[in-house]
């Protein structure tokens, strides 16, 4: 079953623009990743932020875990037409070696 | 480095045939993934490894098998396709980080399968 619920699940904006995603989660996670994807690629990492953190920078992304709500968002600043794709949020939970994706939010930044 | 590389990129089967798909990496990582993505869905895990003759299931594992016989390859095999087998299957490796932690993923292209 899928651990993370992107929301929204389509999301359009303009150049300059900034986007949030949300992601929702069940159960307890170690960390909590995001993952981008353009249309017939694969996925490519973004950035990770573990349980005992709150936010993280980079570049021009932001990301917020709050585990009391079980809940990450990802924040695009100054979104630029080459941000088009989708992105997933993934939870590494326990011990165990498996990340479960969410369904993912497809972005469309129009130029 | 070519990272992660997947063989073939695109197949049509018929049902009842088999397959083997083929991920390699150059990365030395010591974790392999298989996951399979379908519309509207999330990626699905369907076996992984986490070392040279060591596999374990995933999410999503019946109806495929795997073998890790060298580090750098990770084989999954389709003994009798289904249509509900369609999709695109991804590989990914790691390289494990401090326990309990884990590591980012590392993605091959793709391969995209339709069995008819």
């Amino acid at each position: 079953s899928q651990q993370g619920e992107e929301d929204p699940q389509a999301l359009s904006i303009q150049e300059g623009e900034n986007a949030t995603m949300n992601c929702s989660y069940k159960t307890s996670i170690n960390n909590l990743q995001w993952y981008r994807q353009n249309s017939g690629r694969g996925l490519v990492h973004l950035i990770l932020i573990r349980s005992n953190e709150r936010e993280k920078h980079s570049g021009r992304l932001r990301v917020t875990l709050d585990t009391s709500k079980k809940s990450s968002s990802l924040l695009i600043t100054a979104s630029r037409a080459a941000d088009t794709a989708s992105y997933f949020c993934a939870t590494q939970r326990g011990n165990n070696n498996d990340m479960r994706f969410g369904a993912g939010t497809r972005l469309t930044v129009k130029p | 480095n070519a990272g992660v590389t997947q063989t073939p990129k695109f197949r049509v089967l018929k049902t009842g045939q088999s397959m083997t798909l083929l991920c390699a990496q150059d990365m030395n990582h010591e974790y392999m993934y298989w996951y399979r993505q379908d519309p509207g869905m999330g990626l699905r895990l369907i076996h992984y490894s986490v070392g040279e003759g060591t596999t374990a299931k995933g999410e999503v594992p019946d109806g495929y098998n795997v073998s890790r016989l060298k580090k750098q390859n990770f084989l999954l095999g389709l003994e009798s396709a289904a249509p509900s087998q369609t999709s695109v299957y991804f590989c990914a490796s790691s390289y494990p980080g401090p326990p309990p932690w884990g590591e980012t993923q590392y993605f091959g292209p793709g391969t995209r399968l339709l069995v008819l």
